[in-house]
């Protein structure tokens, strides 16, 4: 099993469509929880972090569910400035280190 | 936020050459960075961990004797790719991590096209 296992993708959705992501994780011991988003030819650059309670920034949700090992991102109102890759990531406690899952492409069309 | 800058954006050389990529953590001091490869669509695969004072550990398939990584201060980096050939053209990325507590959030570079003609 891979350590972070994502939706192949890709998502092409139409403008004002609700779009979900999907995560799992292999490493029950995982603390840290975050979606990144990577444009093309560009660094990764944070989204939003994950918590337990789960947590809303605009248009955007984050789930995390530890007994399933599972973690989701809800894109609400897409708008064409959301096509990018959504990479889920994850640590250890206390750890520098962070796995990539291979992340999700999305394109949002007019 | 914590910055982390990432020199140079791209790079073009020759087979045979030696190239060398800068990765400075601005506003914060990064006992650990971490090197990332990216070849086109695929994802971010982690080449090595940079210790500052110390050697980088390196992941498996990694030859440490082609990527030589330098961490001699607590805000600098560097990884030379020595001997560069045409399959080591790919997108290079170095983030910083800040732990506060048990949460982890990492600070990327530009990334640095690298292309080996």
């Amino acid at each position: 099993r891979k350590e972070v296992e994502q939706d192949p993708g890709p998502f092409n959705v139409p403008e004002g469509a609700t779009v979900a992501f999907n995560c799992t994780y292999s490493n029950s011991a995982s603390q840290s929880f975050f979606w990144y988003r990577q444009d093309c030819r560009k660094e990764p650059k944070l989204l939003m972090s994950v918590y337990s309670s789960g947590n809303e920034d605009g248009r955007f949700t984050a789930q995390l569910n530890r007994a399933s090992q599972y973690i989701s991102l809800l894109i609400r109102d897409s708008k064409l400035s959301d096509s990018a890759t959504y990479l889920c990531v994850v640590s250890g406690a206390g750890s520098y280190q962070l796995t990539f899952g291979k992340g999700t492409k999305l394109s949002v069309i007019p | 936020g914590a910055v982390v800058s990432q020199h140079p954006s791209r790079v073009i050389c020759k087979s045979g050459t030696s190239v060398k990529i800068e990765c400075r953590s601005l506003d914060f001091q990064a006992t650990t960075m971490f090197w990332y490869r990216q070849f086109p669509k695929q994802s971010l695969m982690l080449m090595a961990t940079s210790n500052e004072g110390s050697k980088a550990t390196y992941e498996q398939g990694v030859e440490k004797d082609k990527f030589l990584i330098n961490h001699a201060s607590l805000t600098l980096s560097t990884l030379t790719v020595t001997s560069a050939h045409p399959e080591d053209s790919s997108f290079y990325i170095c983030s910083a991590s800040s732990v506060r507590g048990a949460n982890t959030e990492a600070f990327f570079g530009q990334g640095t096209r690298l292309t080996v003609v």
